[in-house]
């Protein structure tokens, strides 16, 4: 199994920071996603990357996948206390299933 | 266009009872995943299914824990006589397979199992 990494595990922040969140891995992937998760609900995608050194935007949020594809990060400005909840990113497994990472927890206070 | 239903939201069982799970996929989704995701955790793989096989069951425990996707009807999570370590929320995602979006993963809003 392919294992993707995140860094922060937990980040607090005021409204208005900016932050930018981490996906790592040792191994290459043909794409990459990322997920929000809100507290008692199912995971919903943010953004699906596919060529290494793409750069996707999202209102607030630009996120990027690695040269390699073997990364990627997601980058909040000016967060909001609506953006508080768990941040995943996801990627094929060999093609048969998908990995998660452990997630960041971002929470942003008013 | 309904998403991903999800059947029990809250499901509670005692120790030695059978928890079963459901899910129906979004229109038009012939893909099946199911992931069980622990309070504070991120989500673990357990099966991908398609209609009436299983493609990978590699993250589903071997024993008590089963999974069908009949050609007619939703997908099922099975749970054989819980033991309280099965408490979790229970997620399924669906996706097309092919065409542009094969690779997207919708998913339900999750089955919480609580075993007392």
């Amino acid at each position: 199994t392919q294992l993707l990494e995140q860094s922060p595990q937990f980040l607090s922040i005021q409204e208005g920071e900016n932050l930018t969140v981490y996906c790592n891995s040792s191994s290459v992937f043909s794409s990459l996603q990322w997920y929000r998760q809100e507290p008692g609900e199912g995971p919903v995608l943010l953004v699906t990357v596919v060529t290494g050194g793409e750069v996707k935007k999202l209102k607030r949020l630009t996120f990027q996948f690695g040269d390699a594809r073997k990364d990627s990060s997601l980058h909040i400005t000016a967060a909001q206390p609506g953006d508080t909840g768990l941040y995943l990113c996801a990627a094929p497994n060999y093609g048969q299933n998908f990995v998660f990472g452990p997630g960041t927890r971002l929470s942003v206070l008013p | 266009n309904a998403g991903v239903m999800q059947n029990p939201r809250h499901l509670v069982r005692r120790r030695g009872q059978e928890a079963r799970l459901r899910c129906s996929p979004m229109k038009g989704h012939s893909h099946v995943y199911w992931y069980r995701q622990l309070p504070e955790e991120g989500l673990k793989f357990m099966v991908y299914l398609q209609k009436e096989n299983i493609i990978d069951e590699s993250g589903m425990p071997k024993e008590r824990f089963s999974a069908e996707f009949p050609k007619e009807g939703p997908s099922i999570l099975r749970i054989q006589q819980v033991v309280r370590g099965d408490s979790a929320a229970y997620f399924c995602a669906s996706s097309p397979g092919v065409g542009s979006g094969a690779n997207v993963l919708t998913f339900g809003a999750g089955s919480r199992l609580t075993v007392l």
